[in-house]
């Protein structure tokens, strides 16, 4: 199995729509979460962390469910900007593991 | 600073050839890893270092692959000999820490 599991889509969204991604994690002590964004033939950059009480920034919100260990991410009122892939992160043992991404396209 | 520093970017090959990437971590920056990143398997974790040392190579594909830190600003990648399937991009990331990576722009390499 998998560390991080992600729905590789691809996701295609109107602009101005409202996207959410989710990603498991098969390790219970992992200790720290991440979405990462990569646009195309560039490096993945660190969007957000993600906090277990939940945490926003702009349009982007994440979420942390320990129980269930998955995260998520939701994106509001999508921009044609938003295009590209993105990837959920687990930080377990002193490793990070990095899920294989979700692409989404922003359609005009 | 100007972050994490990786050359070649791009860097084609014939078979058989030695190949060296080259990764300069950030200043202060105590952890280092190698990765591939291909269409079909994504990001795959090559190797990382912690102070120098090598912790964790069983990302590694065979021996053709090693890797080396000298120093703790610097690294380097090596295949040999390199093989078409050596295809990818391959990605530097450093770390302060075990709170997020920053990663180099890759060397994309081309085994012909």
């Amino acid at each position: 199995r998998k560390e991080v599991e992600q729905d590789p889509g691809p996701f295609n969204v109107p602009e101005g729509a409202t996207v959410a991604f989710n990603c498991t994690y098969s390790n219970s002590a992992s200790q720290s979460f991440f979405w990462y964004r990569q646009d195309c033939r560039k490096e993945p950059k660190l969007l957000m962390s993600v906090y277990s009480s939940g945490n926003e920034d702009g349009r982007f919100t994440a979420q942390l469910n320990r129980a269930s260990q998955y995260i998520s991410l939701l994106i509001r009122d999508s921009k044609l900007s938003d295009s590209a892939t993105y990837l959920c992160v687990v930080n377990a043992g002193n490793q990070f593991y990095f899920g294989t991404g979700t692409s989404l396209t922003v359609i005009p | 600073d100007a972050g994490v520093i990786q050359s070649p970017r791009h860097e084609v090959t014939e078979m058989g050839q030695e190949v060296t990437l080259r990764c300069k971590l950030i200043s202060g920056h105590n952890s280092l890893f190698w990765y591939r990143q291909t269409m079909m398997r994504g990001l795959e974790l090559l190797i990382y270092f912690n102070n120098n040392v090598p912790i964790d190579d069983s990302g590694m594909p065979e021996d053709r692959f090693s890797a080396k830190m000298p120093n703790a600003s610097f690294s380097t990648l090596k295949i040999q000999p390199s093989e078409p399937r050596d295809s990818a991009v391959y990605f530097c990331a450093s770390s302060p820490n075990s709170y997020g990576y920053t990663f180099g722009s890759g060397t994309r390499l081309t085994v012909v």
